[in-house]
């Protein structure tokens, strides 16, 4: 069964940074794909970054790139987004994702919120 | 950016009836689209893949339609446990986009 574990949410002050990671299991995680996907509350579903199966291809919208970043340790079937110079309209509910040929997302994690405020 | 516009944003129906969501893109983009369903407080789970094609484990009620610019998802016979957000996504070109969604009500 695949799963994805996501943690290391939770409150920080703009301006600040915070690192989600997303623990994969039930799946050879060196084979796909994977994803961040967000939801602001009461809010629609925001592709945030995308990273390919061995890591060397990485894909951002606009609104975070040179902030975010997203990587993979494959050894540890780990996936992970550090998130620098926060701003208030990053709050949102984060999902881990695994994405099929950097096109669509079969798989979710449960979400971890991250609340950026004062 | 592509923009994906889904109509009705609410639809209202009763448990048994078939329903048809839309999703219209702001370009052609071929039967890139696929539909996730998002029930409350609980993480979306694809539905469709490229507009028509099923997927392993999703209800036979389920099904996908449309090229171009104008996809439809249709549900035969709502289920109670259907009544949920629906939203598109598009695959065609980054940055990947979702429409606004649609919630699927009990009348």
């Amino acid at each position: 069964e695949v799963q994805l574990v996501e943690s290391g949410g939770g409150l920080v002050q703009p301006g600040r940074s915070m690192k989600l990671s997303c623990a994969a299991s039930g799946f050879t995680f060196s084979n796909y794909g994977m994803a961040w996907v967000r939801q602001a509350p009461t809010k629609g579903l925001e592709w945030v970054a995308t990273i390919s199966y061995d890591g060397s291809s990485t894909y951002y919208r606009d609104s975070v790139k040179g902030r975010f970043t997203i990587s993979r340790d494959n050894a540890k079937s780990t996936l992970y987004l550090q998130m620098n110079s926060l701003r208030s309209e990053d709050t949102a509910t984060y999902y881990c994702t695994r994405v099929i040929t950097t096109r669509y997302f079969d798989y979710w994690g449960q979400g971890v919120m991250v609340t950026v405020s004062s | 950016d592509i923009v994906l516009t889904q109509s009705p944003a609410t639809l209202s129906v009763t448990p048994g009836e078939s329903v048809s969501l839309s999703c219209r893109a702001s370009q052609g983009i071929s039967t890139s689209i696929h539909w996730y369903q998002q029930k409350s407080n609980e993480s979306p789970r694809l539905l469709i893949k490229y507009a028509s094609q099923s997927i392993s484990g999703i209800p036979s009620r389920f099904s996908g339609s449309g090229s171009g610019t104008d996809f439809t998802l249709s549900i035969n016979r709502v289920e109670s446990e259907d009544f949920s957000v629906y939203y598109c996504q598009q695959s065609y070109s980054l940055p990947l986009t979702f429409g606004s969604g649609t919630k699927l009500e009990i009348k």
